[in-house]
């Protein structure tokens, strides 16, 4: 089973909307960690925001916040006030805990393009 | 900036060749890991380090090795390269249980 899923290929924002990107995974381990990376054209992968599994608040980085529901094991993320800038790829990953031996090695999604029209 | 650097940014060779990537962790995080990138397998880990010691194994070939200094940079070294491995390859680095910070990547082009 895919321990990473993310079920929109892609997706398009008007400029200044704000855009969910949707991130479920599978575990369990009841300590784990969540992750967001962007990826422009350019190819560089940017970190961008991180949840662990007893956070009990939900992470938020600027205009990026992620909406983490553990009963159902989503961990969208929201980009509010989209921007010209924001359109990439957008990968969500998943890092288990101890018993992966303190590898901490995440696993990633497939990634969701994201196009902002002006 | 990440802090992860990578080096080099390209690199073009042909199918047989043997290339070496190179990679400098941020400063005071011991673990460095590679990834594989291509548009058909996605990101694809591929090896572990931790202070120098192998850490975890993943889908790494064995025509593939890698090694972490006592400076804790990394090389990455591919051999009897084939045109499959043409990819994006990356190093990130981390401590502990935090995010991984990922260099710029090696883009590998195999002619």
């Amino acid at each position: 089973a895919q321990k990473i899923t993310q079920t929109q290929p892609g997706m398009f924002v008007q400029e200044k909307e704000a855009v969910t990107l949707d991130c479920t995974y599978d575990t369990s381990d009841p300590s784990y960690g969540l992750f967001w990376y962007k990826q422009p054209s350019s190819g560089e992968m940017i970190f961008l925001i991180y949840q662990g599994s007893y956070d009990q608040q939900n992470a938020t980085e600027g205009r990026y916040s992620l909406n983490f529901q553990k009963a159902r094991k989503s961990a969208n993320l929201v980009i509010s006030a989209s921007q010209l800038g924001d359109s990439a790829m957008y990968f969500c990953a998943m890092r288990e805990g101890p018993a992966s031996g303190g590898s901490y090695i995440p696993t990633f999604g497939r990634g969701t393009s994201l196009i902002v029209h002006p | 900036d990440s802090g992860v650097t990578q080096t080099p940014k390209h690199l073009i060779t042909a199918t047989g060749q043997r290339v070496t990537l190179r990679c400098s962790p941020r400063s005071g995080d011991l673990s460095v890991y590679w990834y594989q990138q291509s548009l058909d397998q996605g990101l694809q880990f591929l090896i572990q380090y931790y202070n120098g010691e192998e850490r975890a194994k993943g889908n790494i070939l064995e025509r593939f090795s890698a090694q972490q200094f006592p400076d804790l940079h990394s090389e990455l070294n591919l051999s009897s390269l084939e045109l499959g491995d043409s990819a994006l390859y990356f190093c990130a680095s981390s401590v502990g249980d935090q995010p991984q910070h990922f260099g710029d990547g090696t883009r590998l082009s195999i002619l």
